[in-house]
């Protein structure tokens, strides 16, 4: 199973909006409405943002949305802050009843 | 709420065995999927399998299979990732992380870091 693909690094300055896309195949991305964002800060543990393609668990900022469309899931981060300087990470079910992680990309904020 | 107390970092010799434990307080062990999932140095995320601990059933990585165990105990609450034949590739950061709903890891352990080197 290959990674899902990440662009390397997205950047933004304080208060636009960015936009993270995650390409797959109709075998996880495209088959499936289990599209998961997680970001992480370094020397930390992942942190759920997004599940089910676009559902944001309680406590997390509705400035992060996601969407998919085909193969491909986003993830936008509108109102950029410092604190989302982080590495961003997408996941989904695979038709093997497994799962995959994207490259992950990170993000800057200029 | 729920939280994960993985076991203290490894260092190995290739062709060892390392086995890392997850611990899970709250009352939730035996209705939600268990995932486990590395990092090597400066890379991104890498699934290696799920458990669900309420039947012990598992799921493993293709990549992984064969050398990847993943079992639990349930009166300590604790799931267990065994990885076998190691090499200096399999040097990494790993996480256990709940998944209540299995597509949803809501919940990360801290990580152990696993070194092989000879």
């Amino acid at each position: 199973q290959s990674a899902l693909t990440q662009p390397a690094s997205v950047s933004g300055s304080p208060g636009q909006s960015i936009t993270i896309s995650c390409t797959g195949t109709s075998n996880d991305v495209g088959g499936y409405d289990y599209v998961s964002w997680y970001h992480q800060h370094p020397g930390k543990a992942p942190k759920l943002l997004i599940y089910d393609v676009s559902s944001r668990p309680s406590g997390v900022s509705n400035r992060f949305s996601g969407s998919k469309s085909g193969n491909t899931a986003s993830l936008t981060i509108s109102g950029l802050q410092a604190e989302d300087e982080a590495d961003y990470h997408c996941s989904s079910y695979t038709s093997s009843s497994t799962f995959v992680f994207g490259t992950g990309t990170k993000v800057t904020v200029l | 709420q729920v939280q994960l107390v993985q076991s203290g970092a490894e260092v190995k010799k290739p062709g060892a065995s390392v086995k890392v434990s997850c611990k899970a307080s709250g009352n939730t062990f035996t209705s939600d999927y268990m995932h486990w999932v590395r990092q090597a140095p400066g890379q991104g995320l890498e699934w290696m399998g799920i458990i669900n601990p309420s039947t012990g059933s598992t799921n493993y990585a293709q990549k992984l299979q064969g050398r990847v165990t993943m079992t639990r105990e349930k009166s300590t609450s604790t799931v267990y990732m065994e990885l076998s034949s190691l090499r200096s590739e399999d040097t990494a950061v790993y996480f256990c992380a709940r998944a209540p709903f299995k597509a949803r890891l809501d919940c990360w352990g801290q990580g152990t870091l696993v070194t092989v080197s000879s």
